[in-house]
């Protein structure tokens, strides 16, 4: 099975740096991607790991750490249209011939205050 | 980037009716798309896998008789709600996979039964 944690909910101030942290136990890694999703909409893709390190784009990165399981999502210089839910995403081989599945975290909803 | 398109984006039906959700890969051939469904303030919950020409495999818990699933072509993908009630009420979200590294995702389909 496959288990993905991260926050329920972050609160932070407009301008300022937040970390938003995900752990995962899975059995066939094969990437872990960021996703951010508005309200109501569908979610965007926001980044995407899988060798141990820092991926950075823009104000967004994102590190991974496999033999840890865990990931984080860091968001600088914040605006308030980044008031969103975030949603950690692991990739994994499936045993059905069908190739990769994503399985999603419970996802982290940020607030974005001035 | 690619693009996934759903139709309809919202559907109110009575209980006890059936509704049809399209998903098409628009610039790209999709070889599996795959459904999920989110209820408010939750996360993306995995329902199947579709794969062109084969038939979908199902999360445990969906009842593949209630949700059918028919992928005809490399750009289409059908998810057919039968025998709607209430508690079906939810956003449905189909992503198609055109690469290795992500899935681009529909816009969802809001729908409500009533």
């Amino acid at each position: 099975g496959q288990n993905i944690d991260q926050p329920t909910e972050m609160t932070a101030t407009e301008g300022a740096i937040v970390q938003i942290n995900c752990t995962y136990q899975t059995s066939g890694f094969n990437g872990l991607f960021w996703y951010q999703q508005h309200a109501g909409e569908a979610p965007t893709f926001l980044s995407y790991n899988v060798l141990d390190g820092l991926e950075e784009k823009g104000r967004f990165s994102s590190f991974l750490s496999r033999s840890k399981g865990y990931s984080y999502l860091l968001l600088k210089e914040l605006q308030m249209k980044d008031s969103a839910s975030y949603l950690c995403a692991v990739r994994s081989t499936m045993n059905n011939n069908a190739g990769n599945m994503l399985t999603f975290g419970g996802g982290t909803r940020l607030m974005v205050k001035p | 980037g690619a693009v996934v398109s759903q139709h309809p984006s919202r559907v109110i039906c009575k209980s006890g009716t059936s509704v049809k959700i399209e998903c098409r890969s628009l610039d790209f051939q999709a070889t599996t798309m795959f459904w999920y469904r989110q209820f408010p303030k939750q996360s993306l919950m995995l329902m199947a896998t579709s794969n062109e020409g084969s038939k979908a495999t199902y999360e445990q818990g969906v009842e593949k008789d209630k949700f059918l699933i028919n992928h005809a072509s490399l750009t289409l993908s059908t998810l057919t709600v039968t025998s709607a009630h209430p508690e079906d009420s939810s956003f449905y979200i189909c992503s198609a996979r055109g690469g290795e590294e992500t899935q681009y995702f529909g816009p969802g389909t809001r729908l409500l039964v009533l």
